[in-house]
């Protein structure tokens, strides 16, 4: 069975940082683009980051550019998503997603919040 | 503002049908046959119900079906129950290699 946990949300004050875990399991880790999606509080789905398998190729929503870094380790069946220089809109559930052809997200954790707040 | 347009909102009666729109540009939704769907019910993660367009994954109930004219997709649900009361977020691939999401659509059955 797929599974994916997210773990490393909390509260955070504005310009601080943290930094996100998904595990996972139940798959070949190693074969699989993965992805970061957020959802402010009652808000819809906005992509914040793709890694391709072996790390080949990274992309960035434009917002998050520049201040979040997403990396992968294949041994340990982990992606991250270090985020810096936080902002009060950042505040969101922030879901790892498997992503299968490159084009669909067929597996999702149950997601961390992130809360900016000062 | 999302990359795909989706009304904010549909209703329908049990044993209805309604359809939900999702449009793009020719750069993705037009340009490619990769588009999903995704049911998220309150306080869960999404879920994938329809893929590439017009595939249902395994699980997924037959009373889901999706198409694709020109720059739009659609996403009807047939014989509407209650347990699909939920937000649907359409999805698709983009000549940026990523995946953007619509604004999602509340759908409500009376």
């Amino acid at each position: 069975e797929v599974q994916l946990v997210e773990s490393g949300g909390g509260s955070v004050q504005p310009g601080g940082s943290l930094r996100l875990s998904c595990a996972a399991s139940g798959f070949r880790f190693s074969s699989y683009s993965m992805n970061w999606v957020r959802q402010a509080p009652g808000k819809g789905l906005e992509w914040v980051s793709y890694i391709s398998s072996r790390s080949s190729a990274i992309y960035y929503a434009d917002s998050m550019k520049g201040r979040f870094t997403i990396s992968r380790d294949d041994a340990k069946n982990s992606l991250y998503l270090q985020m810096n220089s936080l902002r009060a809109e950042d505040t969101a559930v922030y879901y790892c997603a498997r992503l299968w052809n490159d084009r669909t997200f067929d597996y999702w954790g149950q997601g961390t919040l992130v809360t900016v707040s000062s | 503002q999302s990359a795909l347009t989706q009304p904010a909102s549909v209703s329908g009666s049990p044993g209805q049908s309604i359809t939900i729109s999702c449009t793009g540009t020719s750069s993705d939704v037009g340009g490619y046959n990769f588009v999903s769907w995704y049911q998220q019910h309150p306080g869960k993660a999404p879920k994938l119900m329809i893929y590439d367009v017009s595939n249902r994954p395994s699980g997924v109930s037959n009373r889901f079906s999706g198409s694709k004219s020109g720059n739009t997709a659609s996403l009807t649900i047939s014989g509407l129950q209650a347990e699909d009361e939920a937000d649907y977020y359409c999805s698709s691939y983009t000549s940026r290699s990523i995946v953007v999401f619509g604004g999602g659509t509340k759908l409500t059955v009376l």
